[in-house]
């Protein structure tokens, strides 16, 4: 079957550092991943996605490469701000015709501090 | 637009009592999903229609859960005499899926949180 799995948190960061989360997946069939952001409050929102292997998505200066070799989408930023602190979902969706319903991993929380 | 809504946002029931949610996606979307989050975890995908029909279900989805989509616009998720197991945060998302494989991206609710006591 498909599965996500990201790295735990809570990750606390000061402002202007890098943050990484990791995330691996395993899938039966070709899938496409997803960063979902949750922030405080507020419903889930795509961050960003890539479709393909060696495709970098990127959104907000959050980026992530599709590494097929490693089975791996791991999400970068090279400078966090406190409005950045959420909780991050990576997530898999083997596309079909009849639905793309999406595997998501267990979340990382993520606290920036000014 | 104002993108997805559900109602309620909180509901806290009685253990054994029935409830009922409600999902409006938003509006020109063809496919609808229900995914249930507990505290700390990802969210885990509950069922999916397109248009009215409810054309997949997880195991998650026990025979005391029932999902519609009458007319293919709004959804209600129904959980018959519910448990404590069953509180959890329940997420509809909606997208629009034009012809074979091709699909927007999923909108998200912010969710109905049940607790069960």
């Amino acid at each position: 079957g498909n599965s996500v799995t990201q790295m735990e948190g809570p990750v606390t960061l000061s402002e202007e550092a890098f943050l990484t989360i990791n995330c691996t997946y395993t899938a039966t069939g070709y899938p496409s991943l997803f960063w979902y952001v949750q922030y405080p409050g507020e419903g889930l929102q795509l961050l960003l996605k890539a479709t393909k292997a060696d495709d970098k998505g990127s959104n907000k200066g959050f980026e992530a490469t599709y590494r097929k070799e490693t089975t791996s989408f791991h999400l970068e930023k090279g400078s966090v701000q406190v409005s950045d602190s959420a909780v991050y979902f990576c997530a898999l969706s083997v596309i079909k015709a009849a639905g793309n319903k999406l595997t998501f991993g267990g979340g990382t929380r993520v606290l920036v501090k000014p | 637009d104002t993108g997805v809504s559900q109602d309620p946002r909180h509901k806290i029931t009685k253990r054994g009592q029935n409830v009922t949610f409600r999902c409006d996606p938003i509006s020109e979307h063809n496919r609808l999903y229900w995914y249930r989050q507990t505290l700390g975890q990802g969210p885990e995908f509950l069922t999916y229609f397109q248009n009215e029909a409810q054309l997949e279900k997880s195991r998650l989805l026990s025979d005391r859960f029932s999902a519609e989509r009458p007319k293919g616009s709004f959804s209600t998720l129904e959980i018959q005499r519910t448990e404590q197991g069953d509180s959890a945060m329940y997420l509809c998302a909606s997208s629009l899926g034009s012809g074979g494989t091709r699909e927007t991206e999923a909108f998200f609710g912010q969710g109905t949180r049940l607790t069960v006591v």
